[in-house]
């Protein structure tokens, strides 16, 4: 199993510009999650997904979009890059069963300017 | 809403005990969890206390006490390795199943 996988592992965007950070995992987990981290701020919620086709936010959601139309693949898309939007972020998925054990991905890190 | 509150950092030495306090403030969760992170990776899931007590893998124990809104993670015979961050986290009852982090302890392991 691969686990979690993310792309790109690095992205610097222009303020402005729109991507897509991909996010597939292949435990067939229900639930996935993104998580943004900056420093000292520890990991805040940004959208989450108990299964295909249902999607919520989380703590902090402005600025981002997601869609869950398979269970293996959760992306995440900026809709138009923000120097606030600087950061690493983690993907994560669990089963439904034990959402308290969440296995995360290796991490894209983001820079926009 | 929900807060949970650790301290930034702490020193140990390598052999020794330390343990990692996390208090939180929240109106009802299911139990509350640990995760490791070291610099540049990604975190890894510890431990999860649904009920009060202690539990127990290996050289980490986590513990819970929901009438104190208290756990804490204990790591015995620390370890060079053991050098990250360490995560608590809640599970509230009125989020889903999304997890709130707090900020974590970076833990030092010197010789």
């Amino acid at each position: 199993n691969a686990g979690v996988t993310q792309t790109p592992k690095f992205q610097v965007l222009k303020t402005g510009q729109s991507m897509t950070l991909q996010c597939a995992q292949d435990m067939n987990h229900e639930y996935m999650s993104w998580y943004r981290q900056d420093p000292g701020m520890g990991l805040r919620l940004i959208h989450y997904s108990v299964g295909a086709g249902i999607t919520d936010q989380g703590e902090v959601p402005n600025g981002y979009n997601v869609s869950r139309s398979t269970t293996e693949d959760f992306p995440l898309r900026l809709l138009s890059a923000a120097p606030s939007q600087t950061s690493v972020y983690f993907c994560a998925s669990s089963p439904v069963e034990r959402p308290y054990e969440q296995y995360f991905g290796p991490g894209t890190r983001l820079t926009v300017t | 809403g929900q807060s949970l509150e650790q301290p930034s950092e702490v020193t140990a030495v390598e052999g020794a005990i330390v343990q990692i306090n996390c208090t939180y403030q929240t109106s009802g969760f299911y139990g509350l969890s640990w995760y490791q992170q070291h610099d540049g990776g990604a975190p890894t899931f510890l431990s999860y206390n649904a009920l009060d007590g202690l539990e127990e893998t290996g050289r980490f124990s986590s513990f819970l006490s929901r009438s104190d809104s208290y756990g804490y993670l204990l790591l015995q015979e620390l370890q060079m390795k053991d050098s990250a961050s360490y995560f608590c986290a809640v599970r509230a009852l009125n989020s889903g199943y999304a997890l709130n982090f707090g900020k974590g302890t970076s833990l030092l392991v010197t010789p």
